[in-house]
């Protein structure tokens, strides 16, 4: 069974500054997505950033990053330039590959608040 | 694109009556949904997968007589909550993969709170 441990119940960061969020995950799959995704107060999942296991490349998306160790089972995720809307609770996810049909393995949420 | 809607977003009832909340993904087809649980300041809990066209998968310690879980189309799945009590009081999460293109991502509907009184 695979697992996701985020370390950092959590964090806060000043405006404009950068903050990483930390994720780890158990597997013995070779074939997997990574996702972060987030969760403002609406409750609205609202994806962030993905990323296939077989790609090298870290994924990015404008502001958000991430840092992908595949051999450490690290994933990551790197904001820039924090902004006041980025408050929310970050959840680390990994989902075996195949036809649509495996659920996401979440972990515990990182709850980030960004300070004024 | 990639738009999950979920209905209703909030919803009060009675102990002992039946509440059906409904999923649907709007500009994509899903062969596969997914339902979870939120409790406060927690993380999702998978309940289930819904199959279209087939019968749904549980998780171990969900009662599938109370939660009954019906995916009528490729855009639809409900979840129907029987007999309900107050500790079937949560937020419930739908979501739906897209597959193809880069790969298969999941995607949420906004939830639905429900408050059993």
């Amino acid at each position: 069974a695979q697992t996701v441990t985020q370390s950092q119940p959590e964090m806060s960061v000043q405006e404009a500054e950068t903050v990483t969020l930390s994720c780890t995950y158990d597997t013995s799959e070779n074939n997997y997505y990574l996702f972060w995704y987030k969760q403002p107060p609406s409750r609205q999942m609202i994806l962030v950033i993905r990323q296939e296991a077989y790609k090298q490349q870290n994924a990015t998306e404008n502001r958000f990053s991430v840092n992908f160790q595949k051999a450490a089972k690290s994933f990551s995720l790197k904001i820039s330039d924090s902004q006041l809307g980025d408050t929310a609770m970050y959840f680390c996810a990994f989902m075996k590959h195949s036809s649509g049909n495996t659920p996401l393995v979440f972990g515990k949420g990182t709850r980030l608040s960004v300070i004024a | 694109g990639a738009v999950v809607s979920q209905h209703p977003s909030w919803v009060i009832c009675k102990s002992g009556t039946s509440v059906k909340i409904e999923c649907r993904s709007l500009d994509f087809q899903a062969t596969t949904m997914f339902w979870y649980r939120q409790f406060p300041k927690q993380s999702l809990m998978l309940m289930a997968t819904s199959n279209e066209g087939s019968k749904a998968t549980y998780e171990q310690g969900v009662e599938k007589d109370k939660f009954l879980i019906n995916h009528a189309s490729l855009t639809l799945s409900t979840l129907t909550v029987t007999s309900a009590h107050p500790e079937d009081s949560s937020f419930y999460i739908c979501s739906a993969t897209l597959t193809g293109g880069p790969g298969d991502t999941q995607y949420f509907g906004p939830g639905t709170r429900l408050t059993v009184l």
